[in-house]
């Protein structure tokens, strides 16, 4: 019963570099979320997904790219790495409707130095 | 914007009951969530309340007053494990969550 699954979990990069988060789930869900957390802050959303083939920007974008190519699949792309995107990164999905329950995968740490 | 306001951390005695507080803006209101999240965990669901009056759930309880813009989450016999920061989260008239910074919570024996 795996659910949502991040890769990787720990990641260092350096100012300027590329990488992509993955996430994946087997619940069928149709939404699927990026948040970052921040310490002492709460969970940023960076974009959302209503379906495959249909993403949107949420409240933090910048420096961030998705795609929905499959209903399962939902990566997050860093592009030109800075320091402010330092973070703890939580993919999250959810059945149907925006008030239902989110199931979040475990976070990917990532550093950016 | 949107403001979710909860206690920065809270401390409580094992076996003890204990109600974090949290308060947001009334506008465009579609629902409350209450998450537990352990440290260097994903938070994890416990409560959604969209109308008034208290909802509970084993140990826990969830209660919402919509005219006061008031949640509260109740811990009753608390327990070690249930040492984790808390989560409250609006839904806002556009549907997306709005998440307070959370409340740590410490149990002490």
């Amino acid at each position: 019963n795996a659910g949502v699954t991040q890769t990787p979990k720990f990641h260092i990069l350096k100012i300027g570099q590329s990488m992509t988060l993955q996430c994946t789930q087997d619940m069928n869900h149709n939404y699927m979320y990026w948040y970052r957390q921040d310490p002492g802050m709460g969970l940023k959303l960076i974009y959302y997904s209503v379906g495959a083939g249909i993403t949107d920007k949420g409240e933090v974008p910048n420096g961030y790219n998705v795609s929905r190519s499959t209903t399962e699949d939902f990566p997050l792309r860093l592009e030109l790495a800075a320091p402010s995107q330092t973070s703890v990164y939580f993919c999250a999905s959810s059945p149907g409707t925006p008030t239902g329950e989110l199931f979040f995968g475990e976070g990917s740490r990532l550093t950016v130095l | 914007g949107q403001n979710i306001d909860q206690p920065t951390e809270m401390t409580a005695t094992e076996g003890a009951i204990v109600q974090i507080n949290c308060t947001y803006q009334t506008s465009g209101f579609n629902g409350l969530f209450w998450y537990q999240q352990h440290a260097g965990e994903a938070p994890t669901f416990l409560s959604y309340n969209v109308l008034d009056g208290l909802e509970e759930k084993g140990r826990f309880s969830s209660f919402l007053s919509r005219s006061k813009g008031y949640s509260y989450l109740l811990l009753k016999e608390l327990q070690m494990k249930d040492s984790a920061s808390y989560l409250c989260a609006e839904v806002d008239s556009n549907y997306q969550l709005i998440w307070g910074a959370g409340t740590k919570l410490i149990i002490k024996p």
